[in-house]
């Protein structure tokens, strides 16, 4: 199948910096991109859809100045949170569609951002 | 609105017994559902994905079913083993909606010794 991998696997950084994380599809082109961010026992939260060579769509109240995406190429895209505070400490998943048929979404392996 | 609910909430069960999820939606117009397996800090893995003319899919232990007139779906864990420990997510996909997926809040299963 197909496998997206998501890099860091966790990170711990001080509050005021940013922090970048890569989504790469490893086998397969991504038009699409999606960002979503999970809280404990919650479910999975859309943040953003991020098309390749194109601004990404950003979800109501979600800041696009603050989570910065970037989808440079078909198997890149990438998350800055800029000015870290302490809540935005969550685990970060994307999420890559394989186009056609039934859209389906692969994600990655998710992102624990740790903001002191 | 959108919505995909699941029950129960959390489900403890001895190893090597049967157990099944539920999930309800109401996302229209349906495309697709999908069942997920969220181990701890990972993030979902695919299971099974139906679509409206599939009312039943197996992946080894797990089966899906899907009632497209009562929206609803189940996933059927047989035999279940320690490593079966984990959130199932449910996840509604709309007919012409590129992007959006409605997911449900998941039903953590424990499987105990």
């Amino acid at each position: 199948g197909a496998v997206v991998s998501q890099h860091p696997s966790w990170v711990i950084c001080k509050s005021g910096t940013s922090v970048k994380i890569e989504c790469r599809s490893l086998d397969f082109q991504a038009t699409t991109m999606f960002w979503y961010r999970q809280f404990p026992k919650q479910s999975l939260m859309l943040m953003a859809t991020s098309n390749e060579g194109s601004k990404a769509t950003y979800e109501q109240g979600v800041e696009k100045d603050k989570f910065l995406i970037n989808h440079a190429s078909l198997t890149l895209s990438t998350l800055t949170v800029t000015s870290a505070h302490p809540e935005d400490s969550s685990f970060y998943i994307c999420s890559a569609r394989v186009a056609g048929g039934l859209n389906e979404q692969f994600f990655g392996p998710g992102t624990r951002l740790t903001v002191l | 609105k959108n919505q995909v609910e699941q029950s129960p909430q959390s489900l403890i069960i001895l190893e090597g017994k049967n157990c099944t999820l539920q999930c309800n939606y109401t996302v229209s117009p349906f495309s697709n559902l999908r069942w997920y397996k969220q181990d701890t800090g990972r993030g979902p893995v695919s299971l099974t994905i139906m679509t409206f003319s599939e009312n039943t899919k197996s992946n080894g232990r797990y089966t899906a079913t899907l009632d497209a007139d009562t929206k609803q779906s189940s996933l059927h864990i047989t035999a279940s083993q320690l490593s079966d420990s984990a959130s199932y997510i449910c996840v509604v996909s709309a007919r012409g909606s590129a992007r959006q997926l409605t997911f449900g809040s998941g039903t953590q299963l424990t499987v105990l010794p």
